[in-house]
């Protein structure tokens, strides 16, 4: 079975400090991750997403994801936290013909003045 | 960018109502999802769609709920007799084809129960 793990439901950074979210899965076959960004009131937008190419994968707005199969890890990266960053992200992995997506439970980002 | 929409945004429905969810999927994509999210919990699958019927399905998705393509460009939710815990957002995704495609999100419907 598959499923997705991200510790803390609440991260609280600094602006311009490192933003780190974690994620870990569980998948018995090669899986595709990816990270959605919910912002209030609003659907999931595609940050970025692991479809077994390089490792280290570059997203939108700054964000980069590395996937470590090691560690059945897929955490997500930002150097510096800027205010409009402040939103929910999800981590997600999919493993069947269709495309079923699994989420994990969700973080929520505060990035502090 | 093409993107995904879907009506209403809220939909206030009295318990035991049959209520329908629309959402129109990006023109080219071929395999359409709906999600939702009760307040405070995860993104659960419910179902997917593919070549004009349901591939797959979760435990959610019981007798009381089904989807539909009617038209070619929407693809609707149907909850036949809304109950209290079927108040959550439902959301409408989907994505081109194949197996490490990324889906693309509506805005969602808000679904609130009396």
């Amino acid at each position: 079975a598959q499923s997705v793990t991200q510790l803390g439901s609440h991260v609280s950074v600094s602006e311009g400090a490192l933003v780190l979210l974690r994620c870990n899965y569980s998948s018995s076959v090669p899986p595709y991750l990816f990270w959605y960004v919910q912002y209030p009131n609003q659907g999931l937008q595609l940050l970025l997403k692991y479809t077994s190419a390089a490792t280290l994968v570059k997203g939108i707005n700054g964000f980069e994801a590395e996937f470590k199969k090691s560690e059945t890890s897929f955490h997500l990266t930002k150097p510096s936290a800027h205010m409009s960053d402040a939103a929910e992200y999800f981590c997600a992995v999919s493993v069947d013909n269709f495309n079923k997506f699994y989420f994990g439970s969700g973080t929520k980002l505060n990035v502090k003045p | 960018e093409p993107e995904v929409t879907q009506t209403p945004s809220h939909q206030v429905t009295q318990m035991g109502q049959e209520v329908i969810l629309r959402c129109v999927p990006i023109s080219n994509h071929l395999y359409f999802y709906w999600y939702r999210q009760i307040l405070g919990q995860k993104v659960e699958f419910l179902v997917s769609f593919y070549n004009n019927e349901i591939s797959e399905k979760s435990e959610i998705f019981d007798d009381q709920f089904s989807v539909e393509r009617p038209d070619g460009s929407n693809f609707t939710l149907k909850i036949r007799s809304t109950k209290l815990e079927d108040s959550a957002m439902y959301f409408c995704a989907s994505s081109e084809q194949g197996n490490n495609q990324p889906q693309h999100f509506g805005d969602g419907t808000r679904l609130s129960i009396l």
